[in-house]
C-alpha cells in the first residue's frame, strides 16, 4: 500500500517552455501532497506544500507564479514549471500522506527535468 | 546551528558487519522521527520511523531515539552491498513538513 506515482519520469524541454508533472497516489488519498526539488548530491528541498481543493503554501524563496500547483482531487497534484530556463533543471519529487499514515510521507519516484 | 545534522560520509563497513548511522536534531518540538534510504538517481524509500524513545526494529533494520540526547540513529545489521545508499534522517515538529538532514553515504564494501 501507499504507492505514488509520478509522470513522466524525465522530460527534456526547451528554455521558455513551460513543463507540467503529475503526482498521483494510487491506493489511497491523500489529504496533503508535497513537493520538493533536489540539487545532485544535495538534501530535498520543500519546495510547496497542497491540500485538496485549496491553494498551496509555498516555502520562502519558491516563486509561486513560477512553479503552479494544482491539487484538484485527493489522488492526485500537478506541479507546472512555466517559463522553465536551464537553472530550473533538477529532480523534482512529489510525495503523499493521509490521516491513516499520520505524519508519514510516500514519495513518489521523482521526475528529472532538463531544460535546454 | 543546523536543524538536523547527519555525517555525509562515506561510511564504509565490510559486508555482514553493522552499519550505524547518526542523526542529531536541534528541535526539542520534533515529535516523529524517519529513515529514509535514497539511491543514487532515485526518490527516498520510507526505511524506519518511530515516535517513541527506545528501540523500533524491522529486520534487519533498528531505529533508535533519545528525545532527552535529540539523537536518532539506525542500525543495519548484516550489512549487504545492496544497502549502499544514502540515509536521510527526517522529522516533523507540530506541522506537515518534514525537514532532512543531508544525508549519510553508506557503502558496504564486499
Amino acid at each position: 500500500g501507499a504507492v505514488v506515482s509520478q509522470h513522466p519520469s524525465w522530460v527534456i524541454c526547451k528554455s521558455g517552455t513551460s513543463v507540467k508533472i503529475e503526482c498521483r497516489s494510487l491506493d489511497f488519498q491523500a489529504t496533503t501532497m508535497f513537493w520538493y526539488r533536489q540539487f545532485p548530491k544535495q538534501s530535498l528541498m520543500l519546495m510547496a506544500t497542497s491540500n485538496e481543493g485549496s491553494k498551496a503554501t509555498y516555502e520562502q524563496g519558491v516563486e509561486k507564479d513560477k512553479f503552479l500547483i494544482n491539487h484538484a482531487s485527493l489522488t492526485l497534484s500537478t506541479l507546472t514549471v512555466t517559463s522553465a530556463h536551464p537553472e530550473d533543471s533538477s529532480f523534482y519529487i512529489c510525495s503523499a500522506r493521509t490521516y491513516r499514515t499520520s505524519d508519514t510521507q510516500y514519495f513518489g519516484p521523482g521526475t528529472r527535468l532538463t531544460v535546454l | 546551528q543546523k536543524e538536523v545534522e547527519q555525517n555525509s560520509g562515506p561510511l564504509s563497513v565490510p559486508e555482514g558487519a553493522i552499519a550505524s548511522l547518526n542523526c542529531t536534531y536541534s528541535d526539542r518540538g520534533s515529535q516523529s522521527f524517519f529513515w529514509y534510504r535514497q539511491y543514487s538517481g532515485k526518490s527516498p524509500e520510507l526505511k524506519m520511523f518511530i515516535y517513541s524513545n527506545g528501540d523500533k526494529e524491522d529486520g534487519r533494520f533498528t531505529a533508535q531515539l533519545n528525545k532527552a540526547s535529540q539523537y536518532v540513529s539506525l542500525l543495519i545489521r548484516d550489512s549487504q552491498p545492496s544497502d549502499s545508499a544514502t540515509y536521510l534522517c527526517a522529522f516533523t515538529g507540530g506541522g506537515n513538513k518534514l525537514t532532512f538532514g543531508t544525508g549519510t553515504q553508506l557503502k558496504v564494501e564486499l
